[in-house]
């Protein structure tokens, strides 16, 4: 399986600064079509996870601009721009590049 | 407006079974890869099980956690996707998202239905 993991596991953020969450695969996770499938997704408290990044750098329908993603093969990078107090959860990293999806362990973003 | 419905959780033994059941709309259900994730209380995500859609073969896969005791299926006439959970154990005690995929990412999600294993 591929292992992903996250750094750092908690992140205490002050608002309107900037935030920077990195996620390392175990190999490399550009599949034979050439794609890397390397997805965002935010667990706001009690709530279920939602996707807010796709192959690396393709923000989903209605997440705001301040989220972007970036890096390539195995290091791979979610930045926020100005941490607003509705960011406050936890983020992963998946891969769905090869079977089984994997996540990595998430991290806390908080405000300080 | 796309809703992803789970139902079904609850408490059960050991060795038990459970079927949850997922109901979506606002999408099209029938070209859509639906997948489980699940989380136990306090940890993190973990993929379950997929299903394609019939025109990409319908085929499904399993976590190796729980091969051979789920069994996941799609009723694409009730736009609803299954989870049958058999011989179910502690550590299958977790929240069950049911998903959908595009691209290789879980684009929609429910809000999850509660499973308990305990004697």
């Amino acid at each position: 399986d591929i292992v992903m993991t996250q750094t750092p596991l908690s992140s205490p953020v002050t608002l309107g600064q900037p935030a920077s969450i990195s996620c390392r695969s175990s190999q490399s996770l550009v599949q034979s079509d050439g794609n890397t499938y390397l997805s965002w997704l935010q667990q706001r408290p009690g709530q279920p996870p939602r996707l807010l990044i796709y192959k690396i750098s393709n923000r989903f329908s209605g997440v705001p601009d301040r989220f972007s993603g970036s890096g390539a093969g195995t290091d791979f990078t979610l930045k926020i721009s100005r941490v607003e107090a509705e960011d406050v959860g936890v983020y992963y990293c998946m891969q769905g590049t090869q079977l089984p999806y994997t996540f990595g362990q998430g991290t806390k973003l908080e405000i300080k | 407006e796309v809703q992803v419905v789970e139902s079904g959780g609850g408490l059960v033994k050991p060795g038990g079974s459970l079927r949850l059941s997922c109901a979506a709309s606002g999408f099209i259900f029938i070209n859509t890869w639906m997948s489980w994730v699940r989380q136990a209380p306090g940890k993190g995500l973990e993929w379950v099980a997929r299903i394609k859609s019939k025109n990409s073969g319908g085929t499904t896969d399993y976590a190796t956690p729980v091969k051979g005791r789920f069994t996941i299926s799609r009723d694409d006439s009730k736009n609803t996707v299954y989870l049958q959970m058999n011989s179910l154990k502690s550590e299958d005690t977790a929240v069950y998202f049911c998903t959908a995929e595009n691209f290789y990412s879980l684009y929609y999600w429910g809000q999850g239905t509660p499973v308990t294993v305990s004697s």
